[in-house]
């Protein structure tokens, strides 16, 4: 079945340091979306893209779709230690079937 | 209102018990998910309702038994459930089936002993 690559599986940064977090099909997605899990805690629903190379902001994150619609990003820009937590791609295919990715855990340092 | 409410927080349970989970949505949501999540891992799917009927199964073994006794309420039965049933229990909701974003209650931490 469809497969949603998540990579880094880990990543520990400095607080202040930037953090990127991808997704990768073989196949093309219908849409994506990403969600944050903190430690301890339930998925929040952050974003969902649709189109072709969309490119959306909030805050100090930016998400992009791929030209191709195989491939997302999460780019935090500076992280802070509230960003603490794992980041799950997940795909929305028909009748609402989320198929997450395997997430990223980030960790910050302060 | 735009919570996800699940009973309870926590459940240990043993493998001849049978227990209930308890989740409930107010925000006019018509369709509603169970999810199961290992350590470190992402959560996946279980169920489906979608106008209370339940629309799918993700070929979830028959201890596990989901029921909607309306559009605001979704219970998961459990019954001689396995220790590598533990997990943390998810209930989501949205709008309709098919549509965007899901609001995941804060889940049931079980542990099967």
């Amino acid at each position: 079945g469809q497969q949603v690559m998540q990579i880094p599986q880990y990543q520990h940064v400095q607080e202040g340091e930037d953090f990127t977090t991808y997704c990768n099909s073989s196949t093309t997605l219908s849409n994506i979306q990403w969600y944050k899990q903190r430690p301890g805690g339930h998925p929040v629903f952050l974003i969902q893209l649709v189109k072709s190379g969309e490119v959306k902001k909030q805050k100090r994150l930016t998400f992009q779709f791929g030209e191709a619609k195989k491939n997302s990003s999460l780019h935090i820009t500076a992280t802070q230690t509230t960003d603490v937590g794992t980041y799950f791609c997940a795909e929305n295919n028909a009748g609402n079937m989320l198929t997450f990715g395997g997430g990223t855990r980030l960790m910050v340092k302060p | 209102d735009t919570e996800v409410t699940q009973t309870p927080k926590h459940l240990v349970m043993g493998m001849t018990n049978k227990k209930s989970l308890k989740c409930e949505q107010h925000m006019g949501h018509r369709a509603m998910y169970w999810y199961k999540q290992k350590a470190k891992k992402p959560p996946e799917l279980m169920f489906v309702y979608s106008y209370e009927k339940l629309s799918i199964n993700e070929s979830v073994p028959s201890r596990f038994s989901p029921e909607c006794p309306n559009s605001s309420l979704l219970n998961l039965h459990l019954h001689a459930l396995q220790p590598e049933d533990s997990a943390l229990y998810l209930c989501a909701s949205s709008p309709t089936q098919g549509t965007t974003e899901a609001f995941f209650g804060q889940g049931t931490r079980l542990t099967v002993v």
